[in-house]
């Protein structure tokens, strides 16, 4: 059974520092690994994907995967308070649906 | 800009009417899309893999009758809750897989928040 495993938080950090959220999968066969943006009452955003090993880099973001371990993390650096919300990590083999964790609770502190 | 639009975003309806929800691809294909649920302050849900030009698949434990899904085109999928009650209040979100940079990646429409009294 495909599984994709967060911390459910609540992570709290202080403004202007960095945010590390962390993710496991089971699935040796998974592709492709995002991360998803969630606010309170809206529909998930899309941030970052990412499928070779090593570093992906997108401003403030970065995704780093490795799949010798089956981890995959979101580095948000310069944390401010409009990154508060939950994250989601999900992944997919080729075209099927997204296995999703349940997400980690991000709070930025002013 | 959005990529994946549905309609309506909230609606209210009286318990045993019938809801409409149409999930829209901008400017591309899907031959594929999927519904999901999501009650307040829990994870999203898959319900079903709405397919174009044959049936639904269906997550376990999903009712098909209940949940009625149809593909009607490539850029077209809609979520038919029947017979709606209270405790299908909830918060449906569409999404549907586009290719980016090589990898087919998921796009939400903006969610459809339902109120069954």
């Amino acid at each position: 059974q495909k599984e994709v495993e967060q911390n459910s938080g609540p992570l709290s950090v202080p403004e202007g520092a960095i945010a590390s959220l962390n993710c496991t999968y089971s699935d040796r066969g998974s592709q492709s690994f995002f991360w998803y943006r969630q606010y309170s009452g809206k529909s998930p955003e899309l941030i970052m994907f990412i499928y070779s090993n090593g570093d992906k880099e997108d401003g403030r973001f970065t995704a780093q995967l490795n799949k010798a371990s089956q981890y995959v993390s979101l580095l948000i650096r310069d944390s401010q308070p409009s990154d508060s919300a939950t994250y989601l990590c999900a992944s997919n083999f080729g075209n099927e649906k997204l296995t999703f964790g349940t997400g980690t609770r991000l709070t930025i502190i002013p | 800009g959005a990529v994946v639009s549905q309609h309506p975003s909230r609606v209210i309806c009286k318990s045993g009417t019938s809801v409409k929800i149409e999930c829209r691809s901008l400017d591309f294909q899907a031959t594929t899309m999927f519904w999901y649920r999501q009650f307040p302050k829990k994870s999203l849900m898959l319900m079903a893999t709405s397919n174009e030009g044959s049936k639904a698949t269906y997550e376990q434990g999903v009712e098909k009758d209940k949940f009625l899904i149809n593909h009607a085109s490539l850029t077209l999928s809609t979520l038919t809750v029947t017979s709606a009650h209270p405790e299908d209040s909830s918060f449906y979100i569409c999404s549907a897989p586009r290719p980016l940079s090589g990898s087919e990646t998921q796009y939400f429409g903006p969610g459809t928040r339902l109120l069954v009294l």
